[in-house]
């Protein structure tokens, strides 16, 4: 069964600077999807970014990018000139392409605050 | 227009009681979903139907039906509610295999209380 892991269950950063939030997932499938989501306290659940495994450019979502490390499960999300409206749930989420019980799998998420 | 509407948003009620959740979607999708939310905000999938056909079903009480009248409408209905019940349910839809380039798209999640 895939998983999906955030290691960081709080993060904070200052108005204008960079974070980084980290996800990693097991899966022994070659093609798949992965994406981020984001729920601000309104918990509307809000599509960031997505990744295709079989590209190997990352991609980018005017100040949102990631770091995909296919060989590492490693996908990363870079958040730049951070604002206040970035405050809220990030989730990581994975989504496979094969075996017909095509799901999207969560991690448990990780909460950022954006201080003025 | 709201692509993917659930009703209610909020909803409180006792133990025991049995209640409804609707989802609808204007988005031409294939197949939707039920997520559960519970108060650590982690999400886990319930039910999926692709074409009014279960696809999903993952351990979830029996007192948790799913309902797909049709490829646009995916009810949940629960019955004798427990306090373990209250939660945030997402209905979301998705084209398997088509505009994955659009991931999901959800809803605004009901909040079930019970008390």
């Amino acid at each position: 069964a895939q998983t999906v892991t955030q290691s960081q269950p709080e993060m904070s950063v200052q108005e204008a600077e960079t974070v980084t939030l980290s996800c990693t997932y097991d899966t022994s499938e070659s093609n798949y999807y992965l994406f981020w989501y984001k729920q601000p306290p309104s918990r509307q659940m809000i599509l960031v970014i997505r990744q295709e495994a079989y590209k190997q450019q990352n991609a980018t979502e005017n100040r949102f990018s990631v770091n995909f490390q296919k060989a590492a499960k490693s996908f990363s999300l870079k958040i730049s000139d951070s604002q206040l409206g970035d405050t809220a749930m990030y989730f990581c989420a994975f989504f496979p392409t094969q075996g017909g019980s095509e799901k999207l799998v969560f991690g448990k998420g990780t909460k950022l605050t954006v201080n003025p | 227009d709201t692509a993917v509407s659930q009703t209610p948003k909020y909803l409180v009620t006792q133990m025991g009681n049995d209640k409804s959740i609707k989802c609808e979607q204007n988005l031409g999708h294939d197949t939707m979903y039920w997520y559960k939310q519970d108060s650590k905000k982690f999400l886990k999938i319930m039910f999926s139907y692709n074409n009014k056909e279960l696809i999903i079903n993952e351990t979830v009480p029996n007192r948790f039906s799913p309902k797909s009248p049709d490829k646009a409408h995916l009810n949940l209905h629960i019955n004798s509610l427990e306090l373990g019940d209250s939660a945030v349910y997402f209905c979301a839809s998705s084209q398997v295999g088509g505009a994955l380039n659009y991931g999901y798209t959800f809803g605004s999640g009901t909040r079930l209380t019970v008390v």
